[in-house]
């Protein structure tokens, strides 16, 4: 079946320590976004890829950084990740103009 | 600038009644809306969308959602709930016709549905 694929399921690092993230995807989809979701909140969009064009939300913070080697790969990068920084890491594909996104499962981080 | 408000943080009703989650947004030009599903550690599943046309849709799970523009309303409903719905959902809209036809999802803050035995 055609699906977002996210790597690792559950990461801890440690306060400081760089982490990153993996997303992949065999829809095909041109975009791919990153959600952050802490705790008992709504998911926010941190930033999306459309092909190899990058676009940052305003108030994503320096410390998040994002790569997409290829279609079918997207990678979060947390350079310094702080105590905040703990929460639910969602990647998401869509088609353009479609509006409907699909997710993957999800990576949740633990700071220590 | 988008928004949506999902009314009721938590909503419980008992197995077999009837499944009511509100949302309201707001959005300067046509929205596209969803509603998702996001059961514990686990990513959002797509229950229904509005995009254009029939203003009653039909989703998964026997839910549903009717589009109402003049009252800027897109609520969820289900006639007989089932134990299994219990989980989050979320209301989410994002613009038709901007963002380069990749335009994020803005989200409610998402309505926690307990269904009680």
């Amino acid at each position: 079946d055609a699906m977002v694929i996210q790597n690792p399921r559950y990461q801890v690092t440690q306060f400081g320590k760089p982490v990153t993230l993996s997303c992949s995807q065999t829809l095909n989809h041109n975009v791919m976004y990153w959600y952050q979701q802490k705790s008992s909140q709504a998911p926010k969009l941190l930033f999306h890829y459309y092909d190899k064009d990058f676009n940052n939300e305003a108030d994503t913070p320096d410390n998040f950084q994002s790569r997409r080697p290829n279609t079918s790969f997207c990678f979060l990068d947390i350079r310094s990740p702080g105590l905040g920084d703990a929460a639910m890491y969602l990647c998401a594909t869509s088609r353009p103009w479609s509006g409907e996104q699909y997710f993957g499962p999800g990576t949740r981080l633990t700071v220590t | 600038a988008q928004s949506v408000t999902q009314l009721g943080s938590h909503v419980s009703v008992s197995e077999g009644a009837l499944v009511l989650l509100r949302c309201n947004y707001s959005s300067s030009v046509p929205p596209y809306l969803f509603w998702y599903v996001q059961y514990p550690n686990q990513g959002l599943q797509l229950l229904l969308k509005y995009t254009t046309g029939a203003t009653l849709v039909k989703g998964i799970n026997g839910f549903e959602a009717e589009f109402k523009k003049s009252e800027t309303s897109f609520h969820l409903t289900k006639p007989s709930a089932h134990m299994s719905d219990a989980a989050e959902y979320f209301c989410a809209v994002s613009d038709a016709y901007s963002g380069g036809g990749a335009d994020g999802l803005t989200f409610g803050k998402g309505t926690h549905l307990i269904i009680q035995p």
